[in-house]
């Protein structure tokens, strides 16, 4: 059973870092596409950013200066860091596993994001 | 702003058939997957790619596509279907992640 856990500071001061890392156990981080999601209070799914198998790495554009995405293949495991958070920051942050799906009868694909991590609020306040 | 679009708001009669929609250019390319998230609690996948259930998901969820719109259909809705539904999938270069901003659902 492949099983996802965030970890990192609840709080996080305005204008600093904000640093978690999602810890990947009953799969290698080595396949499929793994990404960073956020939920701000009473809002909708924001995507931040994926790893891929091969080490690709893509960002939301709205975000994409501020945000960095690293993997450590040895611990199976990979982080998101935040840079230069305000107050809208302030969300649940999920990681989840991204996985491809082909359908051979319609010749179409899509991906869909079959395990998620159960989420962990952080907070931005000094 | 999303580059999938949702009705924000939903309301079904028990035991009745309820259709949820989300419209984006990027569903002509790749199908959109379909998200069940009650409070508290992380998302879960209800439906992804031609219609397929993940093991565990009642059948009276079900998918469908047609252009540029994907939607979830729920046949004979329970009061524990309530809850927000989200449409995911890749932008129109495949490169991005995309969500729809989200339907709340609720059961009469």
């Amino acid at each position: 059973q492949v099983q996802l856990q965030e970890s990192g500071p609840g709080v996080v001061e305005p204008s600093e870092t904000l640093s978690l890392t999602c810890t990947v156990s009953g799969d290698s981080i080595s396949r499929n596409y793994w990404s960073w999601i956020r939920q701000p209070p009473g809002r909708g799914l924001e995507w931040l950013g994926y790893i891929s198998y091969s080490g690709n790495i893509n960002y939301n554009p709205s975000l994409r200066s501020r945000v960095t995405i690293s993997v450590d293949t040895s611990k199976n495991h990979f982080s998101l860091k935040l840079s230069s958070v305000t107050a809208a920051d302030t969300a649940v942050y999920y990681c989840a596993r991204e996985t491809y799906y082909y359908d051979n009868v319609n010749y179409l694909g899509g991906y869909y994001l079959d395990y998620w991590g159960q989420g962990t609020l952080v907070t931005v306040s000094s | 702003s999303s580059e999938l679009t949702q009705d924000p708001a939903v309301s079904v009669a028990l035991g009745q058939t309820v259709r949820i929609t989300c419209q984006g250019d990027s569903l002509r390319s790749y199908y959109a997957s379909w998200y069940q998230q009650k409070p508290g609690q992380a998302p879960v996948v209800v439906i992804y790619g031609n219609n397929n259930r993940p093991s565990g998901i009642p059948d009276r969820f079900s998918g469908s596509r047609s252009g540029n719109t994907a939607s979830l259909t729920i046949t004979g809705a329970q009061a524990e279907d309530e809850a927000d539904y989200y449409c995911n999938s890749r932008d129109s270069s495949g490169a991005r992640l995309v969500f729809g901003g989200g339907t709340k659902l609720t059961v009469l």
